[in-house]
């Protein structure tokens, strides 16, 4: 069973910095792209960035609203993503998922939606 | 951006009767080299994180009843519940992953009349 667990969440001031971690079990890590996406309080849904399997370049994307402060990265040896997010903003307030793309196998430029996902973290930023 | 837009924001249907959800790209989303339509559904229940429904426009994900399907091609995707039951009470996203950024439609809140 695929199973996706965040954690590092919690309260931060505008400004900071914080680093979430998602522990991955029951797949071959390695094998997939990973993202985070977001929601803000009763709000629809956001995505962040992906990174893909090491097998395809390990490539980064990231959406407008983060890129040049957050960062994600991927150890595969450990199977934890992570997420970097830097000089952070109120309107950064959500709740984070991590989500596991769908296999790429046969795929040359391999599909990147959200197949499976963690419960969430929330991340709150206020002074 | 491709910008995905829903409709309606929400609908109350009676138990048993058909629920129909519009989304629609503002670019087609259809890969021409292989006909697929990059273009998934969620359902999120309160609480909980979103659960992946359908995709590829109208490939149910393993696990999902029948009454469950997607339809639509290039810019215009239906998803239909067709007896709607009270376990289907959720926000539903449709979401497009043919070019980044990856983006999700508004959401359309799903309730019993």
């Amino acid at each position: 069973e695929v199973q996706l667990v965040e954690s590092g969440g919690g309260l931060v001031q505008p400004g900071r910095s914080l680093s979430l971690s998602c522990t991955a079990s029951g797949f071959t890590f390695g094998d997939f792209a990973m993202s985070w996406v977001r929601q803000a309080p009763g709000k629809g849904l956001e995505w962040v960035a992906f990174i893909k399997s090491k097998a395809y370049g390990g490539t980064i994307e990231y959406a407008a609203s983060v890129k040049g402060r957050f960062t994600i990265s991927r150890d595969d040896s450990k199977s934890v993503a992570y997420l970097q997010m830097n000089s952070l903003k109120t309107e950064d307030t959500a709740v984070y998922f991590c989500t596991r793309a769908p296999t790429a196998n046969g795929y040359t430029y391999p599909p990147i939606y959200f197949h499976s996902w963690g419960q969430g973290i929330l991340v709150t930023v206020s002074s | 951006d491709i910008v995905m837009t829903q409709s309606p924001d929400s609908l109350a249907v009676s138990l048993g009767e058909r629920a129909t959800i519009n989304c629609k790209s503002s670019q087609s989303v259809l890969y021409n080299s292989n006909n697929k339509n990059y273009l998934a559904w969620y359902q999120q229940k309160p609480g909980q994180p979103p659960k992946l429904l359908i995709d590829w426009a109208s490939s149910r994900e393993s696990g999902v009843p029948d009454r469950f399907s997607g339809s639509g091609s290039g810019t215009d995707f239906t998803l239909t519940i067709s007896s709607l039951q009270a376990e289907d009470v959720a926000v539903y996203y449709c979401q497009q992953y043919y070019t980044t950024p990856l983006t999700f439609g508004g959401g359309t809140k799903v309730e019993i009349k």
